[in-house]
């Protein structure tokens, strides 16, 4: 069936530090690629998505492009902040568009 | 706009007793999604609900489970005689429609301790 697989965390950075977290994703034909954020005490939010190959999402700094040659959707970020400290999930649409299939979520924490 | 809310936050319960967890959509959104994320693990999809009807149930885990949505808004999960490996946070989102280029909005869960 189809999966998410994204690195473990946590990831320790400094400010202004580049960021990556890579996922990878196996499944049926050419779903829709999502990254989720979810805050320290807050709900899931979503951050970016993609819907064909070699679509770009972007948002808040934050970038992920959807690589059908190697199942990616790494996400990326020049210059991270303390704010930026969360719980990120890629996730892919699956079933017939109506189910998120999540990975594991990669735990990023920011330090001044 | 108000967003997707749920009730309660927290539950805690006991071991063999029945739970009802509510979600209330955001107006308006036919699509309606319900999740469970353990400890340390992304959300795992339950059910999703186009409007009153369960159009894909494929991930509840056992006959325990049941959700309803008898007027097409709100929803309620039942887990009936609750164990403690139910204890989980249990998401709620919805979506306009429930086509492929739609946002699911996510609601804050509730979290659920079974003792």
């Amino acid at each position: 069936g189809d999966s998410v697989t994204q690195m473990e965390g946590p990831v320790t950075l400094s400010e202004e530090a580049f960021l990556t977290i890579n996922c990878t994703y196996t499944a049926t034909g050419y779903p829709s690629l999502f990254w989720y954020v979810q805050y320290p005490g807050e709900g899931l939010q979503l951050l970016l998505k993609a819907t064909k190959a070699d679509d770009k999402g972007s948002n808040k700094g934050f970038e992920a492009t959807y690589r059908k040659e190697t199942t990616s959707f790494h996400l990326e970020k020049g210059s991270v902040q303390v704010s930026d400290s969360a719980v990120y999930f890629c996730a892919l649409l699956s079933g017939g568009y109506n189910k998120l299939i999540f990975g594991a979520g990669t735990r990023l924490a920011v330090h001044p | 706009g108000a967003g997707v809310s749920q009730t309660p936050s927290n539950k805690v319960t006991e071991k063999g007793k029945y739970v009802e967890l509510r979600c209330d959509p955001i107006s308006g959104h036919t699509a309606l999604y319900w999740y469970r994320q353990s400890l340390g693990q992304g959300p795992e999809f339950l059910i999703y609900f186009q409007g009153t009807g369960a159009a894909d149930d494929s991930g509840l885990p056992n006959d325990r489970f049941f959700a309803v949505r008898p007027e097409g808004s709100v929803s309620t999960l039942k887990i009936q005689r609750t164990e403690r490996g139910d204890s989980a946070v249990y998401l709620c989102a919805s979506s306009l429609s429930g086509t492929e280029q739609e946002t699911q909005y996510f609601g804050p869960g509730t979290r659920l301790l079974v003792l």
